[in-house]
């Protein structure tokens, strides 16, 4: 079937480490990309997409993903995460057609 | 500008039941999607309305509908509510339904079936 993977469920990581989330998709064709970051109590909200381009795209806060097709992947990325990086993180892909398929998420805990 | 609003906030509601949720999208936006959030499932789309007609929708059974009024808010129905129905429902609104359009999210309705 196809779909969006995160494999990574709980990532933990101490302020100023490295992040690099993992996103899997298994749409053929033209796909558009995002990831959308829910921080606690708060709405869903868009990170950063890529259409087409330059396949490394820079989004908010200082986050950036890069789409590598041979890998279906498009993973994010930050050089150094701080505890407001505390969020839940969703890669969403639309194949074509214009429903967002959503991974399950991967819960991001940055500790002081 | 007011952003996507939803109710209610939380719902309690029992095996069988009826429900509806209400969504209002972003002033402008024509498109609204609904998306359900169980847990440990990630966001599963449920339904595509744009400009008053569904568009598409997700693998859900059919008693789960809904429908969007002229001034382009929608409600969601669940009938015969099961107890995995259990979850944040969550809407989302763009500019038309198009790929390059962000959908922007509401806060949720987070329901309950005992």
């Amino acid at each position: 079937a196809q779909s969006v993977s995160q494999h990574n469920h709980h990532v933990i990581l101490s302020e100023a480490a490295s992040l690099e989330l993992g996103c899997n998709y298994s749409y053929g064709g033209t796909v558009n990309l995002f990831w959308y970051v829910q921080y606690p109590g708060q709405h869903l909200q868009l990170l950063l997409k890529y259409f087409s381009g330059d396949p490394l795209v820079k989004g908010i806060k200082g986050f950036e993903a890069e789409f590598i097709k041979s890998k279906f992947s498009f993973n994010l990325r930050k050089p150094s995460v701080q505890w407001s990086d505390t969020a839940e993180y969703f890669c969403a892909v639309i194949p074509g057609a214009n429903n967002l398929f959503f991974g399950t998420g991967t819960r991001l805990t940055v500790i002081p | 500008e007011a952003g996507v609003t939803q109710s209610p906030t939380h719902l309690i509601k029992t095996r069988g039941q009826q429900v509806t949720l209400r969504c209002s999208p972003i002033s402008g936006h024509t498109s609204v999607y609904w998306y359900q959030q169980a847990l440990g499932l990630g966001l599963q789309f449920l339904l595509w309305y744009d400009e008053g007609e569904e568009r598409n929708r997700g693998n859900f059974p059919p008693r789960f509908s809904g429908r969007q009024f002229p001034n382009y808010s929608s409600e969601l129905n669940v009938n015969a509510l099961e107890l995995e129905d259990s979850a944040l429902y969550l809407c989302a609104s763009s500019l038309r339904g198009s790929s390059y359009n962000e959908q922007f999210f509401g806060p949720g309705t987070r329901l309950t079936v005992l």
